[in-house]
């Protein structure tokens, strides 16, 4: 069965500093790997997904993440965080051939001036 | 192109009760997927619907339950409502829902159900 955990329910960063959010993750198959952000109020935004190929994977407002399959983990990162990263973000995973995806917990991402 | 719309944004309803919420997909995107969202239990995954077929359910009880009509729009229905039912109830739609590479689902804004 697939699950997604999510280290750490609240992180802190000076603005500037780098951002890391992790998320490690269990599947029975190779998975597909997705981050959201939710701002509040609203509904989630895809930041970036992994399918196959290049591990690396850039997103959307200076966002990106590596696919470890070794570590299973796709941890997001970002250089320089920016008052307007301060959300909500989750990790999930979920398998082809069956539309069902599971998320993590979620970070919420505070942002110090 | 507009994107997933769901009505209402906010619901107050008492014990009991039962309800109805109602999500237009992204114009040409055939799979609805419902998702319920509280403080404690995170994201949970309801259903999922493409051409008016459930394929994929979650583990809710019957009372949760939904349909697709042919245009692609989803509803859920919550009948006999519990204080634990409250929550964001997002909606997600995909075009065809395979997630053969890994699919992009895109997410509405949103219902948030009170229930008193």
């Amino acid at each position: 069965a697939q699950s997604v955990t999510q280290l750490g329910s609240h992180v802190s960063v000076s603005e500037g500093a780098l951002v890391l959010l992790r998320c490690n993750y269990s599947s029975s198959v190779p998975p597909y790997l997705f981050w959201y952000v939710q701002y509040p109020n609203q509904g989630l935004q895809l930041l970036l997904k992994y399918t196959t190929g290049a591990t690396l994977v850039k997103g959307i407002n200076g966002f990106e993440a590596e696919f470890k399959k070794s570590e299973t983990s796709f941890h997001l990162t970002k250089p320089s965080a920016h008052m307007s990263d301060a959300a909500e973000y989750f990790c999930a995973v979920s398998e082809a051939g069956g539309f069902k995806t599971i998320f993590g917990a979620g970070t919420r991402l505070f942002v110090k001036a | 192109k507009a994107g997933v719309t769901q009505t209402p944004r906010y619901l107050i309803k008492t014990r009991g009760q039962q309800v109805t919420l109602s999500c237009s997909p992204i114009s040409g995107h055939r799979s609805v997927s419902w998702y319920q969202q509280t403080p404690g239990q995170g994201l949970q995954f309801l259903f999922e619907y493409f051409s008016e077929t459930q394929r994929n359910k979650g583990n809710f009880p019957g009372r949760f339950s939904g349909r697709q009509f042919s245009n692609s729009r989803s509803e859920m229905n919550v009948s006999t409502l519990e204080l634990g039912d409250s929550a964001l109830y997002l909606c997600a739609s995909s075009l065809d829902g395979t997630g053969g590479a890994g699919e992009t689902q895109y997410f509405g804004p949103g219902t948030r159900l009170l229930v008193l």
